[in-house]
């Protein structure tokens, strides 16, 4: 089974442009999150999308969003780039990731985003 | 809120030394507890989790950890370390309601010397 895809894996952007970022889980899963990481915030929860709805919100500014597809394939849209923004973006996806229990997260290898 | 704290960002061992990889965490409610590994330019991986149970969980490639409600910490151990153990380690926890949003620690570092 193919494992979590994120596209592209590399970007570079300048300050006040917009990026989309692609995210295709697992066959069959259909919860997927969304991380950013850093290294001086470290990894941070950005949201999680099941069956199209946003299920849980991180903190962060409402540059941030995302959607989720019919299929689950997610993405996720930063507008008016900082250069504080640029990060590695995960994207993980899990089985049904239903409330209350728990299912593994399959992370994939990530976009790294660049802002000039 | 949790929060997690990793006590070293950097450990640094020698080939076939013993691991301990330490991590405290601060919650209100109860939760899960993970470890992740990951490798340079690639993703995060699983390495064990504790859900419920038995408090010593187990990873197939020979880390354990344990599970210290009383100390709120999740030690991650291993008694011999490999040259493919290399990578960075982050400690993660959710609570049982939002349990796919993780709180990760800021990550420890190991290197293995030969």
């Amino acid at each position: 089974k193919a494992g979590v895809t994120q596209t592209p894996r590399y970007l570079i952007k300048t300050r006040g442009q917009q990026v989309t970022l692609s995210c295709s889980p697992i066959s069959g899963h259909r919860s997927v999150s969304w991380y950013q990481q850093t290294p001086g915030q470290g990894l941070q929860f950005l949201f999680e999308y099941f069956s199209e709805t946003q299920r849980n919100k991180g903190n962060f500014p409402g540059r941030f969003s995302g959607r989720q597809f019919s299929n689950s394939r997610s993405e996720m849209n930063v507008s008016t780039l900082e250069l504080g923004d640029s990060a590695l973006y995960l994207c993980a996806s899990s089985l049904q990731g239903t409330s209350g229990g728990w299912d593994t997260q399959y992370f994939g290898p990530g976009t790294r985003l660049t802002v000039l | 809120a949790q929060s997690v704290t990793q006590l070293d960002s950097q450990v640094p061992v020698f080939e076939e030394a013993p691991v301990e990889l330490r991590c405290n965490y601060s919650s209100s409610v109860s939760v899960y507890l993970f470890w992740y590994v990951q490798y340079p330019n690639q993703g995060l991986q699983l390495l064990l989790k504790y859900l419920s149970g038995s408090t010593l969980v187990e990873s197939i490639n020979g880390f354990e950890a344990e599970f210290k409600k009383s100390e709120t910490s999740f030690h991650l151990t291993k008694p011999s370390a490999h040259m493919s153990d290399a990578a960075e380690y982050f400690c993660a926890v959710s609570d049982l309601q939002g349990a796919q949003k993780l709180v990760f620690g800021q990550g420890t570092r190991l290197t293995i010397n030969p």
